[in-house]
């Protein structure tokens, strides 16, 4: 199956520890977003990565940072993690960044933070 | 403000009735218009999408949407709604500054026997 890996599935946290998660894209795309949904809520932007750079933000703070890899994956990080971090996490790749070949999502990484 | 909104936090369907999920989408410049369906615990799976050409869209599972510019609505609809539609249902649209997909709240649409 070539769509969109996430690892891992499930994460739990001490508050105050850090947490990486990982993506791996489509095959054929080349960019990566990341995505935050609260349970109940829709996805909120994080993060988008494109030729291993970050080209746009949402409303996060500096906590979460992000890094792409010449294989196009890519990973997720949050310091010193709050209980309100707690969320799945999605990842969507897509085929250059305006989207318009449409995104593909991940199943997702749940973390717990506790 | 660029922003999504989906006016029914629940829609009930019997099963083989039509069904229709509504959103309204206010955004700068041409909008892009996605709708994805999202099952418990599992990501988002892509149902269809609008960014040019013919109001109409045809997506996956039988499902189309419909796109009024006028209105500024983008309605998910299906002719004959199967219980296995019974799911979370997400309107997106791309923010056409950033490139960010802004979501509406969410759907849980209901088939009933």
């Amino acid at each position: 199956d070539a769509g969109v890996t996430q690892s891992p599935t499930h994460l739990i946290k001490t508050r105050g520890q850090q947490v990486t998660l990982r993506c791996s894209p489509k095959s054929g795309h080349d960019t990566v977003s990341w995505y935050q949904q609260a349970l109940g809520q829709g996805p909120q932007f994080i993060f988008q990565y494109y030729e291993e750079e970050e080209r746009q933000r949402g409303n996060f703070p500096d906590r979460f940072s992000g890094h792409q890899f010449p294989n196009y994956s890519s990973e997720l990080n949050v310091n010193a993690l709050l209980l309100g971090d707690s969320a799945l996490y999605l990842c969507a790749s897509s085929l250059g960044t305006g989207g318009i070949g449409g995104y593909t999502f991940g199943s997702g990484t749940r973390l717990t933070v506790v | 403000a660029q922003s999504v909104a989906q006016p029914e936090d629940q829609v009930n369907v019997a099963e083989g009735n039509p069904l229709t999920v509504k959103c309204t989408y206010s955004v700068s410049g041409n909008p892009y218009l996605f709708w994805y369906v999202q099952y418990p615990n599992r990501g988002l799976q892509f149902l269809l999408k609008y960014i040019t050409g013919d109001n109409l869209v045809k997506g996956s599972y039988g499902f189309e949407a419909e796109f009024n510019k006028s209105q500024t609505s983008f309605h998910l609809k299906k002719p004959s709604a199967l219980v296995s539609d019974s799911a979370l249902y997400f309107c997106a649209v791309r923010d056409g500054r950033n490139y960010q997909l802004i979501w509406g709240a969410g759907t849980k649409l209901i088939i009933k026997p």
